[in-house]
């Protein structure tokens, strides 16, 4: 079975720049979720999508962030315009469900830098 | 709103030894889970274990287990017979249950471990 794929791997940019982040989530699993994990810190969720819909964006500064899930599978993260707190590692992750607890399961992530 | 506190920012276990890593947390919540996740050095967080607060049997994978006490709101993680391949960011995680669960994993600052040979 496949994993959850995040593409770039890693972004430089200048500040005030936009950039966009890419997420295939494990296939079937209808919950995708956008973390947040700022360098010696635990991630922070940013949005959570039951299949294209969204469950919970209350942490994701919605004045320059953007996400969206169209038809239910590959997601994309936008950042416009960056700052220089913007820095960190955006991770996915993927569920079967919401639910249960059921077990989240992470991509590589995307390392962004904000110069 | 739920917390979650790893107090050891930094810890080191030498090859097939024993080591305990901390986990508190806050919440007014009964019905919960608890997780450990480990994130080794290229990043990709993977599940190490999980436990359901109602059940009072500590959760055992392998050489990793818990140390869950419910009226303390801890959550510590052995891990016997320490490898190298063990070396990684270790964190605590919580989740709501029920009625409300949206799923949204609440995270730790997270314990570095390295083993040493």
């Amino acid at each position: 079975e496949a994993g959850v794929a995040q593409s770039p791997r890693y972004k430089i940019i200048e500040k005030r720049q936009s950039v966009a982040f890419w997420c295939n989530p494990i296939s079937g699993h209808a919950t995708l979720y956008w973390y947040q994990q700022i360098l010696g810190q635990g991630p922070k969720l940013l949005i959570q999508f039951q299949n294209n819909g969204v469950v919970d964006d209350s942490q994701l500064p919605k004045d320059r962030f953007s996400a969206e899930r169209l038809k239910g599978v590959d997601s994309t993260l936008k950042i416009q315009p960056a700052k220089l707190e913007d820095s960190a590692v955006y991770l996915c992750a993927s569920s079967k469900n919401s639910g249960r607890g059921d077990t989240q399961y992470f991509g590589p992530g995307t390392r962004l830098t904000v110069l | 709103a739920q917390t979650v506190t790893q107090s050891q920012p930094e810890m080191s276990v030498q090859e097939a030894e024993t080591v305990t890593l901390s986990c508190t947390y806050d919440t007014s919540e009964s019905n919960y889970y608890l997780f450990w996740y480990k994130q080794p050095p290229s990043r990709q967080m993977i599940l190490v274990i999980r436990q359901e607060a109602y059940k009072q049997q500590n959760a055992t994978e392998n050489r990793f287990s818990v140390n869950f006490q419910k009226a303390a709101k801890s959550f510590s993680l052995k891990i016997s017979d320490s490898q190298l391949g063990d070396t990684a960011m270790y964190f605590c995680a919580f989740m709501k249950q029920g009625s409300g669960n949206t799923g949204k994993l609440i995270f730790g600052q997270g314990t570095t471990l390295q083993v040493k040979p």
